[in-house]
């Protein structure tokens, strides 16, 4: 079975700095999809970024970015010039490729972002 | 609608009661997902629609539980005889189908006392 895991509970960033959220996961397909999620206070969780497996090139939003790491299955978010905006729980989630699957998606614990003023 | 739409917003309920809780996803969507949220907990699966029928229910935690979907649209879900250890947040998710990305709405948290 697939697991997601994040190390980090909490983490603090200074406005208009970089932070890096860690992610790992372990699976034995080869091919799937990675996501990182922001939920913030008004709970609602919406898509941040999104990583394709057989894509060898990191996603890139904006100020969002990944490192994705396939050998080493790490899939870590870089958040550029840190705003108040950006805090929140960021959820990292792993969803399989196989069409024959039913697409569930499985996410980690989450890591909840301070970013400090 | 716009969004995916989740009722009630908030709910408490004493122990030993039923409740239901209703999820109207995206028009169009024909995959829709049940996930529930503890306090300090990720995300756990509960259940998947395809259309009306539910390929995967294997996250449910209980016969407690139980999901229906009709018209290929609204889906509700029930979970009887509520225990304190119910109380979580209950997201639904859809998406336009199976494989694509998934939305969420804002959430349905529930207390039981």
């Amino acid at each position: 079975a697939q697991t997601v895991t994040q190390s980090q509970p909490e983490m603090s960033v200074q406005e208009a700095e970089t932070v890096t959220l860690s992610c790992t996961y372990d699976t034995s397909e080869s091919d799937y999809y990675l996501f990182w999620y922001k939920q913030p206070p008004s709970r609602q969780m919406i898509l941040v970024i999104r990583q394709e497996a057989y894509k060898q090139q990191n996603a890139t939003e904006n100020r969002f970015s990944v490192n994705f790491q396939k050998a080493a299955k790490s899939f870590s978010l870089k958040i550029s010039d840190s705003q108040l905006g950006d805090a929140a729980m960021y959820f990292c989630a792993y969803r399989s490729a196989d069409i024959s699957g039913t697409y569930k998606y499985i996410f980690g614990t989450g890591t909840r972002l301070k970013v400090l003023a | 609608g716009a969004g995916v739409s989740q009722s009630p917003s908030n709910k408490v309920t004493e122990k030993g009661k039923d409740v239901e809780l209703r999820c109207d996803p995206i028009s169009g969507h024909t995959a829709l997902y049940w996930y529930r949220q503890s306090l300090g907990q990720g995300l756990e699966f509960l259940i998947y629609f395809q259309g009306n029928s539910a390929p995967d229910k294997s996250g449910l935690p209980s016969d407690r539980f139980s999901a229906e979907r009709t018209g290929g649209s609204v889906s509700t879900l029930t979970i009887q005889r509520t225990q304190q250890e119910d109380s979580a947040v209950y997201l639904c998710a859809s998406s336009r189908g199976a494989g694509n990305t998934i939305y969420f709405g804002e959430g349905s948290w529930l207390t039981v006392v």
